[in-house]
């Protein structure tokens, strides 16, 4: 079946290194969806893409989609101490009226001030 | 805005039982509502997308009639999950949009649910 692969796992930065996390597809996506969860929180919806090619910038977050539709990333410039969290990602597929929506493991991200 | 809320956060029930959990979406009118759980350490999973005054759509794999779930107005949304075993133990977390920003999904602060 589909699946999502995210990585890495695990990213400990230095307060004010940069900080990218990966999510690749097997299947071509429709869209794609980055969340953030703080640990002991719930998951916070950053942004969907939905273009091939698109990129979205919120602040120090750039978003991307690949030109396939099978990957995609997450960069934070200059990572600060408010950025500590699990970042996921969740790829939706083709198919049936919705499509399954596949969530990746998650990156952790942790920062050192 | 946008402030959703999940009632209860936390239940334990004994094996067997049925137990019910509510999402709200407190400011905002909502037709779609997700329903997700999330076991420790692990990803969300999307169960389940709950649409006002219809049937829900249930992911591959996820029973219906085991979890079943109601949207009866714009700002409610209900998961029971029926004769609970142990392995539903999770963290249930329902999410929902708004009716005039479906990019955007409101997450609860979720359900822990335990069965012993």
């Amino acid at each position: 079946g589909q699946q999502v692969m995210q990585i890495p796992q695990y990213q400990h930065v230095q307060e004010g290194e940069d900080f990218t996390t990966y999510c690749n597809s097997s299947t071509t996506l429709s869209n794609i969806q980055w969340y953030k969860q703080r640990p002991g929180g719930h998951p916070v919806f950053l942004i969907q893409l939905v273009k091939s090619g698109e990129v979205k910038k919120q602040k120090r977050l750039t978003f991307q989609f690949g030109e396939a539709k099978k990957n995609s990333s997450l960069h934070i410039t200059a990572t600060q101490t408010t950025d500590v969290g699990t970042y996921f990602c969740a790829g939706r597929n083709y198919g049936g009226s919705q499509g399954n929506l596949i969530f990746g493991k998650g990156t952790k991200l942790s920062v050192k001030p | 805005g946008a402030v959703v809320s999940q009632h209860p956060s936390w239940v334990i029930c004994k094996s067997g039982t049925s137990v019910k959990i509510e999402c709200r979406s407190l400011d905002f009118q909502a037709t779609t509502m997700f329903w997700y759980r999330q076991f420790p350490k692990q990803s969300l999973m999307l169960m389940a997308t709950s649409n006002e005054g219809s049937k829900a759509t249930y992911e591959q794999g996820v029973e219906k009639d085991k979890f079943l779930i109601n949207h009866a107005s714009l700002t409610l949304s209900t998961l029971t999950v029926t004769s609970a075993h142990p392995e539903d133990s999770s963290f249930y977390i329902c999410s929902a949009q708004e009716v005039w920003d479906t990019d955007t999904q409101y997450f609860g602060p979720g359900t822990r649910l335990t069965v012993l």
